[in-house]
């Protein structure tokens, strides 16, 4: 069936390294891998997000890769900050967009 | 622009009860979807509706069941509750198009607690 797998659950980090957050997906009918953030008491909020036709997106401190071959993609943060600090969530979406299957979460530590 | 809103904020309901919780689309989206995120757990996704049909459904059972208006706002109704329906119940909405893959915009969740 479609799954998700996603490591670490948990990361912690000094300010100013990189943060790394890996996935793995199980269908290969997934198209598109966006990338959510929580915060405490809120709803996900999309940080980035990749279509299967890209290998790599970057947009200021995050970017995203994705190996369709491998049906592994990656979330990188540089130069991270205290505000960094939160849950973060990779998903699959599936042909037609309708069914959205989500990883179990990573939590990030940023120390300053 | 106004984003997703949902009501209430928490709830407390007994085994057996029903329990009906509501979501209100961002302005010009016309799809919503309904996830149930267990603690420190992904949401899970229960269904989506398009244009007030079901578009697509997760694996839960009959008893999780929704309705969209023409407003596009939509209701996710409970029954027969169980201790394990215990989560935070997100809604998002997302405008449908050519396109098969757009943004969904999250709203803050409802707590439910089942005693």
């Amino acid at each position: 069936g479609e799954n998700v797998e996603q490591h670490p659950s948990t990361l912690s980090v000094q300010e100013g390294d990189s943060a790394v957050i890996k996935c793995t997906y199980s269908d290969s009918a997934s198209n598109y891998f966006p990338w959510y953030k929580q915060e405490l008491g809120k709803g996900p909020q999309l940080i980035i997000d990749i279509r299967s036709n890209v290998g790599e997106k970057k947009d200021q401190r995050i970017a995203v890769t994705l190996n369709k071959t491998a049906k592994h993609f990656s979330l990188h943060i540089t130069e991270t900050q205290p505000e960094d600090s939160a849950v973060y969530f990779c998903a699959a979406v599936y042909t037609g967009g309708f069914k959205t299957i989500f990883g179990a979460g990573t939590r990030l530590f940023v120390k300053a | 622009e106004t984003g997703v809103t949902q009501s209430p904020t928490h709830l407390i309901k007994t085994r057996g009860q029903q329990v009906t919780l509501r979501c209100s689309s961002q302005s010009g989206h016309n799809t919503v979807s309904w996830y149930q995120q267990a603690l420190g757990q992904g949401p899970q996704f229960i269904f989506q509706y398009y244009r007030e049909e079901e578009n697509g459904r997760g694996n839960f059972p009959p008893r999780f069941s929704g309705l969209q208006f023409p407003n596009y706002s939509s209701e996710l109704n409970v029954n027969a509750l169980e201790l394990d329906d215990s989560a935070l119940y997100l809604c998002a909405s997302s405008l449908a198009g050519d396109s098969s893959y757009n943004e969904q915009f999250f709203g803050p969740g409802t707590r439910l607690t089942v005693l």
